[in-house]
C-alpha cells in the first residue's frame, strides 16, 4: 500500500504570498489532517478533514485554511505569506480520525518564507 | 502551548543500553500515543496507549502511563544505532479546540 504523499517536497515563497500544499492519503483512509512543525513552537495541528468536512481546527488564523476532495485528497491553503510561516508542514491520514486511530504522516513539505 | 513535555530534551547513549523518555501533560486524556520522526521527515506511529491502561508493550517498546501523575515514558530496551531519532508524546484530549497536542520532543542519539 503507497504511503501518505505531500507535494511539493520544497517550496521558497516570497512574503506576502499565497501557497498551496497538498496531501494524498492512504487508501482508504478518511481523515486527513495537518500540522506545523517549527524548532521554536514544535509540532502544531491546524485541522483535521474527515469525509470532506472540517472537524477540528486548531489555534491559527484564518490565512490557513484547508479542504478535501471526495478522493480524500487535502489541500492546505496559506494566503499573506509572514515569514514566521516558514515550517515543515506534515500532514497526517488515518482510517477513523485523529480520536480514533493512529496517524500515518508523509514526509511532510518544507516551506521557506523569504 | 503544548500539552506534553518530553523530558530529557536530548538523550545520548551507547549502542545495546536502554533509553528512556518521559512525557507530562496537563490535562485528562483520552489516550497518549508516541510518535518517532527522523531528521527532516514524516512521523512513524510507535505506540497507542489509552487512559484505563497502564502499560503496553511492542517489541522493544515498552510505555507505561500514569494518570494519577499525568506522565508516560518510553522505554526502548537494547537500543540500535537505527533508533537515533527525535520521540514525541502526543496526547489526545478530552475537551478544547486541538485534540492532539504534541510535546517539544527527545533527541535520541545512539551510538555505535
Amino acid at each position: 500500500k503507497a504511503g501518505v504523499t505531500q507535494t511539493p517536497r520544497y517550496l521558497i515563497k516570497t512574503r506576502g504570498q499565497q501557497v498551496t500544499l497538498s496531501c494524498s492519503p492512504i487508501s482508504g483512509h478518511r481523515s486527513v489532517s495537518w500540522y506545523q512543525q517549527t524548532p521554536g513552537q514544535g509540532l502544531q495541528f491546524l485541522f483535521e478533514y474527515f469525509s470532506e468536512t472540517q472537524r477540528n481546527k486548531g489555534n491559527f488564523p484564518g490565512r490557513f485554511s484547508g479542504r478535501q476532495f471526495s478522493n480524500s485528497r487535502s489541500e492546505m491553503n496559506v494566503s499573506t505569506l509572514e515569514l514566521g510561516d516558514s515550517a515543515l508542514y506534515l500532514c497526517a491520514s488515518s482510517t477513523d480520525g485523529v480520536y480514533n486511530s493512529p496517524l500515518h504522516f508523509g514526509n511532510g513539505t518544507r516551506l521557506t518564507v523569504t | 502551548s503544548q500539552q506534553g513535555e518530553e523530558d530529557p530534551q536530548a538523550l545520548s547513549i551507547q549502542e545495546g543500553e536502554n533509553a528512556t523518555m518521559n512525557c507530562s501533560y496537563k490535562t485528562s486524556i483520552n489516550n497518549l500515543q508516541w510518535y518517532r520522526q527522523n531528521s527532516g521527515r514524516g512521523l512513524v506511529h510507535l505506540i497507542l496507549i489509552r487512559s484505563n491502561e497502564r502499560e503496553k508493550h511492542s517489541g522493544r517498546l515498552r510505555v507505561t502511563l500514569d494518570t494519577s501523575k499525568k506522565s508516560s515514558s518510553l522505554l526502548i530496551t537494547a537500543s540500535r544505532a537505527a533508533d537515533t531519532a527525535s520521540y514525541f508524546c502526543a496526547t489526545l484530549r478530552n475537551s478544547g479546540n486541538t485534540p492532539l497536542v504534541f510535546g517539544k520532543g527527545t533527541r535520541l542519539s545512539v551510538i555505535a
